[in-house]
Formats: structure tokens, sequence, C-alpha cells
């Protein structure tokens, strides 16, 4: 079945600095989607993306759909402590019914 | 618009029980589906439904069933609670769009089965 790879699992970085993660799939996907999900909460969308070579910008928040369409990347600037929370990566492929999911990537701020 | 719903928040039951997790959306999304997340194993897809009167099995379908009399609503149902059901739930529903699929999570209900 389809594989996604998440990476990093972890993160520790300072306020104000960049944050990048990405995905990777072993099939080619027609969506990204990037959640963030807070502790006790459901996870929340950030961004979705449909086309190889698309950037789309949230606020402070920018994804990019791979151009082999196998991978994705978020990208987080300026970071703030509101910016904790576990991020994680979603995809379909056009033949699959459902999303696969990432293994997410645990972002702390340090002050 | 509420977006995904989920009651109860909190629940806990005793081995052997059962109980309805509610769902409900207000977006007239098509498509709804049932996770479990547990530590470790991430979200797990139980059951979905493309329409109503249509539902098919997830990943981990034993011990779950479901309906969708209507599209706003996507109960989930455990037959005989067990331990190994103690997990997080969450209820998604989600539309097509360019060819991709956009989908949205509801806040969770937390079950402990004793």
């Amino acid at each position: 079945g389809q594989q996604l790879n998440q990476s990093p699992q972890s993160m520790f970085i300072q306020e104000g600095e960049d944050v990048s993660m990405n995905c990777t799939s072993s099939s080619i996907f027609n969506t990204w989607l990037w959640y963030k999900q807070e502790p006790g909460e459901g996870p929340v969308l950030l961004i979705a993306l449909y086309k190889a070579g698309e950037l789309t910008s949230n606020g402070r928040l920018t994804a990019q759909f791979g151009i082999t369409r196998k991978d994705s990347f978020l990208n987080i600037s300026a970071s703030i402590p509101s910016d904790v929370g576990i991020y994680f990566c979603a995809g379909r492929s056009g033949s699959a019914r459902q999303l696969t999911f990432g293994s997410g990537t645990q972002l702390t701020v340090l002050p | 618009n509420a977006g995904v719903t989920q009651t109860p928040k909190f629940q806990v039951l005793k081995t052997g029980q059962s109980m309805t997790l509610q769902c409900a959306q207000d977006m007239n999304h098509e498509y709804m589906s049932w996770y479990r997340q547990d530590p470790g194993m991430g979200l797990r897809l139980i059951h979905y439904s493309v329409g109503a009167g249509i539902t098919d099995q997830g990943e981990v379908p034993n011990g779950y069933n479901v309906s969708r009399s209507t599209t706003e609503d996507f109960p989930l149902r455990l037959l005989s609670a067990a331990p190994s059901q103690t997990s997080v739930y969450f209820c998604a529903s989600s539309y097509s769009k360019a060819g991709g699929v956009t989908q949205y999570f509801g806040p969770g209900t937390r079950l402990t089965v004793l």
C-alpha cells in the first residue's frame, strides 16, 4: 500500500526561527493536505494543495506540492510559541479512496 | 457553519457496554469517515461513507458499526466495548475539489473502556 514518510519526527527551535518539514510518498498524489493538532483537539486543516508545483500560503505558513507529485513541504516563518503542536501531512493518489497520513512532526518552540 | 461536530467529548464505558458516538456536519459534504488515534499508531480509518445510504469498511472496522441515513449525520456504534477500544475517535467530512480532496476533522471523542 501507499506509504508516507514525514520528517523530522520532532523539532526544538527558538522563537523567531523558521521551520521546515516534509513528506514523501511512494506513490504519485493528486492531493496534499497539511494539518496542525494541539493537545486534546482535533486536527485543523492548514493548507490544501492540488497541483504539482503549487505553492500556497496561510499567514506565516507556506506549503508546496512537489514537482514529482511524490512530496510536499511545509514551512513556518518567524515561529511563535503558539505554533507548538503536531503537524502532519496527508495525501491521496488518484486511484485511492482514502487519505494516507504521515506520522507527524512534533514542534516545540522555545522562548 | 459549525463544521464537524462530535458528541460526547469524553466517555467512560465498562467492558461489554454499547454506545453511539455522534457526528454531524453542516457543510453538505458527501464523504464522511471515522478514525481512531492511538499513541504511536497515528490515524487509522474505521469506516467511511461516500453518501447517504452507502458505507464501507476502513482499516480497523471490527467491533464498530456505522450507518448513514442522512447527509449530515454519521454515527459510530460500539457494539460491545472492549479495553482495546480505548482511544480518541475523530469524525471527518470531505469533498472533492480540483481533482483532489479536502477533509475537515471534528474535535474528537475521548473514550475509555474499563
